[in-house]
């Protein structure tokens, strides 16, 4: 099993719909993220949790919602999603935010496109 | 503020031709840590390297050396004898505790190497 798996890898919904996309790490991390990676702009980072608590919340409007059950298992819940949401949205995992341990692996991310 | 800066948008090079990535970093805090990751046309990252602040040793693995100069905020990746799997993506990070997480990633340099 590789480290950070996503599902699904690619999604295509409409503004109206309700999605969810799902990180798994496979790692034994306590640290989780999600970035937004627009084309021609940097990584966006939106959301960190540690030992499932959110720690880091940049700005991020409320249609993104994020979700940690686990330390192992990562969602961010789509609602009404606007055209310029569309982006690969990368997921990651660390063993902890500090003492050395702050070395992220990242997911192979998901494709979304809001038509 | 904190702030990372990789001027090279895109770089074409010919195969087995030195290339150099720079990295230009700013931060106020005195504890720190640098990261390269590439970023291959599949769309995961992968982590290449982590440098933290107290360690200026330069380090070489294979074909892939990087050079971390405090004097100068600057963090630069070379690859010798470039091959064409090269071509990628490279993003260059920082992560910082003062009195907050900080992460941040620069804009990422577009590398093509032609055969």
């Amino acid at each position: 099993e590789t480290g950070v798996t996503q599902t699904p890898r690619h999604l295509v919904m409409g503004m109206t719909n309700k999605k969810s996309l799902k990180c798994e790490q496979h790692l034994g991390h306590n640290a989780m993220y999600w970035y937004k990676q627009s084309a021609k702009k940097p990584l966006e980072l939106m959301f960190v949790y540690s030992l499932e608590e959110r720690v880091e919340n940049n700005s991020v409007p409320s249609r993104f919602s994020p979700e940690c059950p686990n330390s192992s298992h990562l969602f961010l819940h789509l609602h009404t999603l606007q055209p310029e949401d569309s982006a690969l949205y990368l997921c990651a995992s660390s063993q902890d935010m500090g003492g050395g341990q702050e070395t992220q692996y990242f997911g192979p991310g998901t494709r979304l496109l809001v038509l | 503020a904190q702030k990372v800066t990789q001027a090279q948008t895109e770089i074409s090079v010919v195969e087995k031709e030195d290339v150099t990535l720079d990295c230009v970093y700013e931060t106020r805090d005195t504890t720190y840590y640098l990261f390269w990751y590439k970023q291959p046309p599949s769309g995961e990252l992968v982590f290449l390297i982590r440098r933290n602040s107290f360690d200026e040793q330069n380090e070489i693995s294979g074909r892939y050396s990087w050079n971390f100069q405090k004097s100068t905020s600057s963090f630069n990746f070379t690859i010798t004898a470039s091959q064409v799997v090269d071509s990628a993506v490279y993003f260059c990070a920082l992560i910082s505790w003062g009195s907050n997480y900080k992460l941040t990633f620069g804009k990422g340099t577009l590398l093509t190497v032609n055969p």
